[in-house]
């Protein structure tokens, strides 16, 4: 079961460059989440989907875009990289809400920018 | 808005010894109360999850947690720590009603002396 799957695992950018991150779930979940994991300061959501067609933002957006391309697939896309967006990026999905299972992660991508 | 709180950054404890982490949350309705635990480079793993019925809940690697409603607290225990179980340790808050996002603590590092 391949779960949550996150592409790429490494990524190094220079400054102003634009990519995007692909995560793809196959659990039939859905609600999807984009994480950053910063040192001392746990996992903060960035955008979430807490189903097919819709996005929100979370609690640091800025600086990030999200397309929730299907059920199966969300993906970050960030436009113009700044070094203040190094961080390792985890890509989490869910069953909808009031169920109350809990989130899958994937392996995480860690991007540097420099 | 929910919010998490681990008091501790760091622990370090001796093989065999006991383990206690400490989680405080902050959420105006029923949590739904989850611990992540993270292996250095990988993604994130559930060990356990709360959400109604016995206040004492069992997870895997014999860890279970309690939760405290009067101390709005979910703390982890482990009886006898093994050299494996050196990672961090995130605890989340789950708001179901928003999306079903996860609030994470900041993460305690478990260092494990032989």
């Amino acid at each position: 079961n391949a779960g949550v799957t996150q592409t790429p695992k490494f990524q190094v950018l220079k400054t102003g460059q634009s990519m995007t991150l692909q995560c793809a779930q196959d659990m039939n979940h859905n609600s999807m989440y984009w994480y950053r994991q910063d040192p001392g300061m746990g996992l903060r959501l960035i955008y979430y989907s807490a189903s097919e067609g819709t996005t929100d933002k979370g609690e640091v957006p800025n600086g990030y875009n999200v397309s929730r391309l299907n059920k199966r697939e969300f993906s970050l896309r960030l436009e113009s990289a700044a070094p203040s967006q190094t961080s390792v990026y985890f890509c989490a999905s869910s069953e909808e809400r009031g169920k109350g299972t809990e989130a899958f992660f994937g392996q995480g991508t860690r991007l540097t920018v420099v | 808005a929910q919010s998490v709180t681990q008091p501790d950054i760091h622990i370090t404890v001796s093989e065999g010894a006991s383990l206690e982490l400490r989680c405080n949350y902050s959420y105006g309705a029923t949590p739904y109360l989850f611990w992540y635990v993270q292996s250095p480079g990988q993604g994130l793993q559930l060990l356990l999850k709360y959400f109604s019925g016995d206040t004492l809940v069992q997870g895997i690697k014999g860890f279970e947690a309690e939760f405290k409603r009067s101390q709005s607290s979910f703390n982890l225990r482990k009886p006898s720590v093994h050299w494996s179980d050196a990672a961090e340790y995130f605890c989340a808050v789950g708001a179901w009603a928003a999306g079903n996002k996860l609030t994470f603590g900041g993460g305690t590092r478990v260092l494990v002396k032989p």
